[in-house]
């Protein structure tokens, strides 16, 4: 079993729609959790942070963390063409390491 | 501005050639990081630094090699040993202040090493 892992993509929303990008991940004892967006060519840069169980809004995105089933999700409303970029989701794990996942590609259609 | 500067953006490399990629930051983060990106793939580890002096090698360590002699500078060399070095170099950073060590990396903007 992957350490991190995200749901395979490539994702395509419609303009305005909400995209909605997940991630799960092995150890346990994770207590930090980061989104990080990253455009074609371009090096990641970082969204939100989630550390406690529950939701975490921030504008347009929400993050999701849930401990129990290992999962932590994000959100996107009122999807635009701007959004389209890969997302990773990144783990501080118990043994004090930042795990990455392979990615989501987001496409939000005009 | 306070940020992390990664030269060059474009680096090329000969055969048993070693190169050295620069990473400074002006942040004063205790951390830094390099981490290797292949195309359409994640973030793969290559060493880390938690303090001046000291460092730590990540998973794909074989065929680099890193110093840490200032606070604000992690440079990564290549060495001819590392045989597919073609890839994106990120170099990242976070504070740890306080020994809080859930800080999230921030990103210098990558220099890209092709084989000549």
């Amino acid at each position: 079993q992957k350490e991190v892992e995200q749901n395979s993509g490539p994702l395509s929303v419609p303009e305005g729609a909400i995209a909605s990008l997940n991630c799960t991940y092995s150890d346990r004892g994770s207590q930090s959790f980061f989104w990080y967006r990253q455009y074609s060519g371009k090096s990641p840069e970082l969204i939100m942070s989630i550390y406690s169980n529950g939701d975490k809004e921030d504008g347009r995105f929400t993050a999701q963390l849930n401990k129990a089933s290992q999962y932590v999700s994000l959100l996107i409303r009122d999807s635009q063409p701007s959004d389209s970029a890969t997302y990773l989701c990144a783990v501080k794990t118990s043994y004090d390491k930042v795990i990455f996942g392979p990615g989501t590609s987001l496409s939000v259609i005009p | 501005d306070g940020g992390i500067t990664q030269s060059p953006k474009y680096l090329f490399r000969k055969e048993g050639q070693n190169v050295t990629l620069s990473c400074e930051q002006n942040l004063n983060h205790d951390a830094m990081y390099w981490y290797r990106q292949d195309p359409g793939q994640g973030l793969r580890l290559i060493y880390y630094s938690q303090i001046v002096n000291d460092f730590q090698k990540g998973d794909i360590a074989e065929g680099y090699s890193v110093s840490r002699e200032k606070k604000e500078s992690f440079p990564l060399t290549v060495t001819s040993a590392q045989k597919n070095p073609t890839a994106f170099y990120l170099c990242a950073s976070s504070p740890n202040e306080g020994g809080d060590f859930n800080q999230p990396q921030h990103f210098g903007d990558g220099t890209r090493l092709s084989i000549l």
